[in-house]
């Protein structure tokens, strides 16, 4: 069965600082893979995706994701962490055969001090 | 466009009651998905719509559970003798196609009292 993995429930980084969010995932064949962001009170919010080609992937506000197939990781990264990226983060993916859904992690916190 | 609508936004209901969340998805999407989502959790998949066509439902989908979208545009979900574990956020998604991001609306957040 297919599965995500987002090993930490919470991270904590200076702002300023680089920031990685850590997701694995668990399927047969080859995934899409996405990133999103909920915002409190706010629906999620899509930040980007990796379909095929280069393994790093940039997307909205800054972020990037960088897609390993031997480590089957795909990872969130930002050079520079703001205080405004201080969110909940979902790692996502979906199998392009067979199946409809796309799964979800279970998220990971992010917090981004001052 | 404004974007995936979702109506209510919240939802109070006593249990044994039957609810009904209005799904209306970005007009060009043909994918629309649900999804339910508690606290501390990722959202997990519920249903899913191309066009009108429901061609996956998820094993969470109880028989309590039916989601329709008659004419392919705007969906709904409806729960019949809710009970206090349905308490959820229930999200509602449209995509175009299965390898764009999901566009996702605010939620329904049901309490079953």
């Amino acid at each position: 069965a297919q599965s995500v993995a987002q090993p930490e429930d919470q991270v904590n980084v200076a702002e300023g600082n680089p920031l990685t969010v850590k997701c694995t995932y668990s399927v047969s064949g080859n995934p899409y893979l996405f990133w999103y962001v909920q915002y409190p009170n706010r629906g999620l919010q899509f930040l980007l995706k990796y379909i095929t080609g280069d393994n790093l992937v940039k997307g909205s506000y800054g972020f990037e994701a960088e897609f390993n197939k031997s480590q089957t990781s795909f990872h969130l990264k930002k050079p520079s962490a703001l205080v405004s990226d201080s969110a909940l983060y979902f790692c996502a993916v979906h199998l392009n055969t067979g199946g409809f859904k796309t799964i979800f992690g279970a998220g990971t916190r992010l917090f981004v001090k001052a | 466009d404004t974007g995936v609508s979702q109506d209510p936004r919240h939802k109070i209901t006593k249990r044994g009651q039957n609810v009904t969340f209005r799904c209306d998805p970005i007009s060009e999407h043909n994918r629309l998905y649900w999804y339910r989502q508690t606290l501390g959790q990722g959202p997990e998949f519920l249903t899913y719509f191309q066009n009108e066509a429901q061609l996956e439902k998820s094993r969470l989908l109880s028989d309590r559970f039916s989601a329709e979208r008659p004419k392919g545009s705007f969906s709904t979900l409806e729960i019949q003798r809710t009970e206090q574990g349905d308490s959820a956020m229930y999200l509602c998604a449209s995509s175009h196609q299965e390898n764009y991001g999901y566009t996702f609306g605010s939620g329904t957040r049901l309490t079953v009292v």
